[in-house]
């Protein structure tokens, strides 16, 4: 089955920095790939995501880009903010959902 | 329109002891999930199900068992449970395997 792996497991920035997070994925045929967002008690939270024909996709300060030749995607937020600080999880989809291990955010002011 | 309902929220099973969680959902999604998530991990594919009649295992179904009788409805059955099926359980449900949609959680112990 798919294996999704996610780096780093833990990441904290400065308020107003730039935040990256990387994703590689086995299945190459996967052909969906999100990201979500999770805060402490709650469920995930969809922030964006990519199909397997687009190679980047902004929405305000987050953006994703995905390379299907080296199989790996990645997440950049920028401009953090200390309501940005949570735990983040990629995915990629074929038949169904897999994750990464997640990345907690920390956003320091 | 509620989304995805997940009954109860919180539970404490004693070993040996068997239970049922209970997934909703009212959108007419064909596909639905279920994922367990332990203290400071990922999630984890238990079953899934892309219509009703149809379910399969995902990575990790030892121990649990699915059904799927009706579209709106995708139960949890867990038979004997163990110390290692403590974690908090999740379903999902999409229209066409995209834009999952996530219930609430339950939270089970095993004790």
């Amino acid at each position: 089955g798919e294996n999704v792996e996610q780096h780093p497991s833990t990441l904290s920035v400065q308020e107003g920095d730039s935040a990256v997070i990387k994703c590689t994925y086995s299945d190459s045929a996967s052909n969906y790939f999100p990201w979500y967002k999770q805060e402490l008690g709650k469920r995930p939270q969809l922030i964006i995501d990519i199909r397997s024909n687009v190679g980047e996709k902004k929405d305000q300060r987050i953006a994703v880009t995905l390379n299907k030749t080296a199989k790996h995607f990645s997440l950049h937020i920028t401009e953090t903010q200390p309501e940005d600080s949570a735990v983040y999880f990629c995915a990629a989809v074929r038949n169904d959902m897999r994750f990464g291990a997640g990345t907690r955010l920390t956003v320091k002011p | 329109n509620a989304g995805v309902t997940q009954t109860p929220k919180f539970r404490i099973l004693k070993i040996g002891q068997s239970m049922t969680l209970q997934c909703t959902q009212d959108m007419n999604h064909n596909y639905m999930y279920w994922y367990r998530q332990d203290p400071g991990m990922g999630l984890k594919l238990i079953y899934y199900s892309v219509g009703a009649g149809i379910t399969d295992k995902g990575e990790v179904p030892n121990g649990y068992n699915v059904s799927r009788s009706t579209t709106e409805d995708f139960p949890l059955r867990l038979e004997l449970a163990a110390p290692s099926q403590t974690s908090v359980y999740f379903c999902a449900s999409s229209r066409t395997g995209v834009g999952y949609t996530f219930g609430s959680g339950t939270r089970l112990t095993v004790v």
